[in-house]
């Protein structure tokens, strides 16, 4: 059972290339997430969707957008990449019942 | 929109002292979670409560959920190397369907 999955664990990025973070989860889980992390900061929701076809922003959602195509994916795109966004990005997911959530390994991500 | 702080931000403490992290919202929420996060891992779950005025222990941990369900405590007792990490309150409100994590509490342990 993989849980959840995110691709690329690393990456490089010259400002205002983009690109695509891919997530998945076989959990069968209606919501999923994405987060930024600073480092030694907290966890800050860009965006999230609680089902399949709907998505809302989260607490820092400029320069994003995401894509909820089925249950399984959730994607985090970045369209022109900015040194700010130099972070490491997580995945979530979590049942509708509100169990525990559970999160991909992350994406290292550093635009120069 | 619903905010999530913990207090303290960091926390230093020697092997063997107890340490506490206070989880604030600003809304009343439907539970609460506690997420620990090892340096360079990702958060893993801990633990869920649910009821006004829970409290659950693991082993040397302690978990409490206010009575109006804005607030909540972890509290390690007898701290060891092994409790590094960031420690991550999250609430959950079921009006919007949405998770929002805490701030974290840093723990760093000197031997």
């Amino acid at each position: 059972n993989a849980g959840v999955t995110q691709t690329p664990k690393f990456q490089v990025l010259k400002t205002g290339q983009s690109m695509t973070l891919q997530c998945a989860q076989d959990m069968n889980h209606n919501s999923m997430y994405w987060y930024r992390q600073d480092p030694g900061m907290g966890l800050r929701l860009i965006y999230y969707s609680a089902s399949e076809g709907t998505t809302d922003k989260g607490e820092v959602p400029n320069g994003y957008n995401v894509s909820r195509l089925n249950k399984r994916e959730f994607s985090l795109r970045l369209e022109s990449a900015a040194p700010s966004q130099t972070s490491v990005y997580f995945c979530a997911s979590e049942g509708r019942m509100n169990t525990e959530a559970f999160f991909g390994q992350g994406t290292r991500l550093t635009v120069v | 929109g619903q905010q999530v702080m913990q207090i303290p931000q960091y926390q230093h403490v020697q092997e063997g002292e107890d340490f506490t992290t206070y989880c604030n919202s600003s809304t009343t929420l439907s539970n609460i979670q506690w997420y620990k996060q090892r340096p360079g891992g990702h958060p893993v779950f801990l633990i869920q409560l649910v009821k006004s005025g829970e409290v659950k222990k693991q082993k040397r941990l302690t978990f409490q959920f206010g009575e109006a369900k804005k607030n909540s405590s972890l509290h390690i007792t007898a701290t060891q190397t092994t409790d590094v990490g960031t420690y991550f309150c999250a609430g959950f409100n079921f009006g919007n369907e949405k998770l929002t994590f805490g701030t974290g509490t840093r723990l760093t342990i000197i031997p």
